[in-house]
């Protein structure tokens, strides 16, 4: 599977938009691209999936490039709830596929 | 609407003593995983299922069993407990590894002293 890279950390203000972005270079034809929240102290629960171009749910959307070497997970208006850790994932169908995290970004949300 | 259960929540274990951890998800999912969590960390995938009677390592399995008798539970065993295995065990479920979330337990925080 594709490896991801994605920030550490970000800081952000109540109300304020974040965008994070994560590359998957080596993404494959039958991967997708999947975002899950880890609050403190809980598993990880599934934000978002997409394959190309925009997916927009409740929570978030995704945006993803024509060559898809990159995706960026946007989060409109951020709360003090919004702080959590969020993990970029390329998954496929393809094979008997695990589903491995990376670090992840730390979001911290500020009043 | 249980999801995905862990047993137990919180566990203490001296050093070299033997524990099974349960995992049981009501989804009749086909897949289902053990990760390990250190502080400040991401998810590590010790072990992983693809469907009953199947097991396969993942990132981290060294130190760690697992069995998947039947198809809605999965066990992770420690033979002889290190310190080095002090962490959080998370288990997931899903119906494939790609296109459907997966579900996740509230984890098993395991300390060894």
């Amino acid at each position: 599977l594709a490896k991801t890279t994605q920030p550490i950390s970000m800081d952000s203000y109540e109300g304020q938009e974040v965008n994070i972005t994560c590359s998957h270079n080596n993404i494959a034809t039958n991967d997708y691209i999947t975002w899950y929240q880890q609050f403190p102290s809980q598993g990880p629960r599934f934000i978002i999936q997409g394959y190309k171009t925009k997916v927009t749910n409740e929570v978030a959307s995704l945006f993803i490039p024509a060559d898809r070497k990159s995706s960026t997970l946007s989060l409109p208006r951020v709360s003090l709830s919004d702080t959590a850790v969020y993990y970029c994932l390329v998954v496929t169908d393809t094979g008997r596929r695990a589903l491995t995290f990376g670090s992840g970004t730390r979001l911290q949300v500020q009043p | 609407n249980a999801g995905v259960t862990q047993t137990p929540k919180f566990r203490v274990l001296k050093t070299g003593q033997s524990m099974t951890l349960l995992c049981a998800q009501d989804m009749n999912h086909e897949y289902m995983y053990w990760y390990r969590q250190d502080p400040g960390m991401g998810l590590r995938l010790i072990h992983y299922s693809v469907g009953e009677g199947t097991t396969a390592k993942g990132e981290v399995p060294d130190g760690y069993n697992v069995s998947r008798l039947k198809k809605q539970n999965f066990l992770l065993g420690l033979e002889s407990a290190a310190p080095s295995q002090t962490s959080v065990y998370f288990c997931a479920s899903s119906y494939s590894p790609g296109r459907t979330e997966a579900f996740f337990g509230q984890g098993t925080r395991l300390t060894v002293v």
